[in-house]
């Protein structure tokens, strides 16, 4: 019973690509989140959704793309990576409180 | 939008001590929620508070919201190695659905 997982743990890019990180639930939470975390930042929000195929900005959502086709995978695209995009990504549900999955780490070079 | 003001921002203290920390909101939460998270870890729930005024206990941590529900503190006591890492605070305006908003964090340091 993992709860909330993520993949890659980490991942090693270059300027350009594109990148997709992996988020899987296996609650049945309808909120999923997705954070980046920088020193000095704290955790700032990417996307979020509500619900299947219902999805929303954040506070940083430029250079990200978000899907939510089902309601336990809510994947983050980096369309073409920058290197202000090295950071480690978390994602999250909610259900009263959040649920942290073990980050992402992602460099870009 | 709401705000969030952690303090400290690092906290650089010898075992056994005390610690406290704190965070204050520009508006009004109905919820305050206290995470640690450790070194490559996502964070993790320590204390949850519903209700102004609320004094709540997980082990050694002490957590409390405030009466104005524009603040919270979080009392770490006879402080270990493992206790370690970053705390947030975070707040939540109305209900359960509404968006969690995130402290920077206290990022706490024991001296041997």
């Amino acid at each position: 019973d993992a709860g909330i997982t993520q993949s890659p743990r980490y991942k090693i890019t270059e300027t350009g690509r594109q990148v997709t990180l992996m988020c899987h639930q296996t609650w049945s939470h309808s909120y999923m989140f997705w954070y980046r975390q920088d020193l000095g930042h704290g955790l700032r929000l990417i996307y979020y959704s509500a619900a299947a195929d219902i999805t929303d900005k954040g506070e940083v959502p430029d250079g990200y793309v978000v899907s939510r086709s089902k309601t336990e995978n809510f994947p983050l695209t980096l369309e073409s990576a920058t290197r202000s995009q090295t950071s480690v990504y978390f994602c999250a549900t909610q259900a009263g409180t959040q649920y942290f999955g073990p980050g992402t780490r992602l460099t870009v070079l | 939008g709401q705000q969030l003001n952690q303090s400290p921002q690092s906290m650089f203290i010898q075992e056994g001590e005390d610690v406290s920390m704190n965070c204050t909101s520009s508006s009004i939460f109905n919820t305050w929620l206290w995470y640690k998270q450790d070194p490559g870890e996502g964070p993790v729930l320590l204390i949850a508070l519903y209700k102004a005024g609320e004094l709540t206990s997980n082990g050694r941590l002490t957590a409390q919201f405030g009466i104005t529900r524009k603040d919270s503190f979080l009392n770490i006591s006879a402080s270990i190695p493992s206790d370690v890492g970053i705390y947030f605070c975070a707040g939540q305006a109305m209900n359960r659905d509404d968006k969690i908003i995130f402290g920077k964090g206290t990022r706490l340091h024991i001296l041997p």
